[in-house]
């Protein structure tokens, strides 16, 4: 069964840009989540999608949104691109949601914002 | 809120060491307790797990207990090899769903 996939793995933009990065998640898996990696901060939680609805966020401003397709795949856009939102964007999906449910990882999508 | 705290390294070892990562834990419920792997320029990889008190979580000779008593959570290997090199990650996930993560420790194995 092939793993999470993130499209691009790579980008560079520019600020006050936007970007959307994509995530396919493992097949028959329905709940993708999306977190931040920075040396700075770590490992942040951004959000969750079940079902094509946001059922949970983390503290992160408007200019981060998402979305999730009928087809459990999902998008995370951020718009006015700052300095600071240069990070690895790591997204993981799980068959259902619950605390035991384990969340499996894709490679990321590492941004670099000029 | 829910909170990982673990040993954030780095952690210089030779090859056959014993290795122990220190990981607790704070949290309302009942959690289930996470160790991530994470090689460079990868994402996460899943190590083990354990979703209840007193389980014990296995894998590639690692091996970590869910103790609620202590509210830890420690990662434990016998004997590292070179190829264990990485950072790693403890991390809960409660009743809100989310992976909360500790800060990472970073391992380096030495021949």
């Amino acid at each position: 069964k092939a793993g999470v996939t993130q499209t691009p793995r790579y980008l560079i933009k520019t600020r006050g840009q936007q970007v959307t990065l994509s995530c396919s998640p493992i097949s028959g898996h329905r709940s993708v989540s999306w977190y931040q990696q920075t040396p700075g901060q770590g490992l942040q939680f951004l959000f969750e999608y079940f079902s094509e609805t946001q059922r949970n966020k983390g503290n992160f401003p408007g200019r981060f949104s998402g979305r999730q397709f009928s087809n459990s795949r999902s998008e995370m856009n951020v718009s006015t691109l700052e300095l600071g939102d240069s990070a690895l964007y790591l997204c993981a999906s799980s068959f259902d949601r619950g605390r035991m449910q384990t969340q499996y990882f894709g490679p990321g999508t590492r941004l670099l914002v000029l | 809120g829910n909170s990982v705290t673990q040993m954030e390294g780095p952690v210089t070892l030779s090859e056959e060491a014993f290795l122990t990562i220190n990981c607790t834990y704070t949290a309302t419920g009942y959690p289930s307790l996470f160790w991530y792997v994470q090689y460079p320029g990868e994402g996460l990889q899943l190590l083990l797990k354990a979703t209840k008190a007193d389980d014990k979580g296995s894998n590639k000779g690692f091996e970590a207990t869910y103790r609620k008593e202590t509210t830890s959570f420690h990662l434990e290997k016998g004997s590292v090899q070179v190829s264990d090199s990485a950072v790693y990650f403890c991390a809960l996930r409660g009743d809100d769903y989310k992976l909360s993560f500790g800060a990472g420790t970073t391992v380096t194995v030495r021949a």
